[in-house]
């Protein structure tokens, strides 16, 4: 029943080492979503996909990079993970309507842990 | 500039008691949408409730009520008789559109701080 599925659920990888963490939607949405959360912390939106088009947020760093191949599916790539980007990862997603910002879906996120 | 304050870090209840969780917002939109989430220990965000800035309408659900007033900024939350499964982050959330609202687009959230409730038998 799961509709925005995140995989891995736990992540462990070495300092540099790059990685990736998928999401999957079964929800058809628009968009999708990657957002950062770190310990205690409100998440933060690092880009968004709406359909192909990629939209980066300002203060993302370069060491993040996304795909997204078709509307089901999309990755989070991190080139060369640093402690600092230990966090949880979640996807989501939303519909797109006129005239109404539609709620976003989250899956259950990805828990980065940075050797 | 969007913004969203959630001043209660953390409350602690105990069970059956009622708590009221305060949201306070800027913005410089006369259309917005604000929206609550759940954020229980294994980590997924659960949406509870969607209001847009012209429905003033104060909503119930179950033991969930919510309170918009648009002349303060706010935007409060209430468990009623509170249940150790209601032990949770709760955050509040702003939207602003990525479009305008004749164009379909999606919408960017800013968070609030978040509020951590401790439901205790």
């Amino acid at each position: 029943d799961a509709m925005v599925i995140q995989n891995p659920r736990y992540q462990v990888t070495q300092f540099g080492k790059p990685v990736t963490l998928s999401c999957s939607q079964t929800l058809n949405h628009n968009v999708m979503y990657w957002y950062q959360q770190k310990s205690s912390q409100a998440p933060k939106l690092l880009f968004h996909y709406y359909d192909k088009d990629f939209n980066n947020e300002a203060d993302t760093p370069d060491n993040f990079q996304s795909r997204r191949p078709n509307t089901s599916f999309c990755f989070l790539d991190i080139r060369s993970p640093g402690l600092g980007d230990a966090a949880m990862y979640l996807c989501a997603t939303s519909r797109v309507k006129v005239g109404g910002h539609q709620p976003q879906h989250f899956g259950d996120g990805t828990r980065l842990s940075i050797l | 500039a969007q913004k969203v304050t959630q001043a209660q870090t953390e409350i602690s209840v105990v069970e059956k008691e009622d708590v009221t969780l305060d949201c306070v917002y800027e913005t410089r939109d006369t259309t917005y949408y604000l929206f609550w989430y759940k954020q229980p220990p294994s980590g997924e965000l659960v949406f509870l409730i969607r209001r847009n800035s012209f429905d003033e309408q104060n909503e119930i659900s179950g033991r969930y009520s919510w309170n918009f007033q648009k002349s303060t900024s706010s935007f409060n939350f209430t468990i009623t008789a509170s249940q150790v499964v209601d032990s949770a982050v709760y955050f509040c959330a702003l939207s602003y559109g990525l479009g305008s609202m004749i164009k379909a687009a999606g919408n960017k959230l800013t968070f609030g701080g978040g509020t951590r409730v401790l439901v205790k038998p």
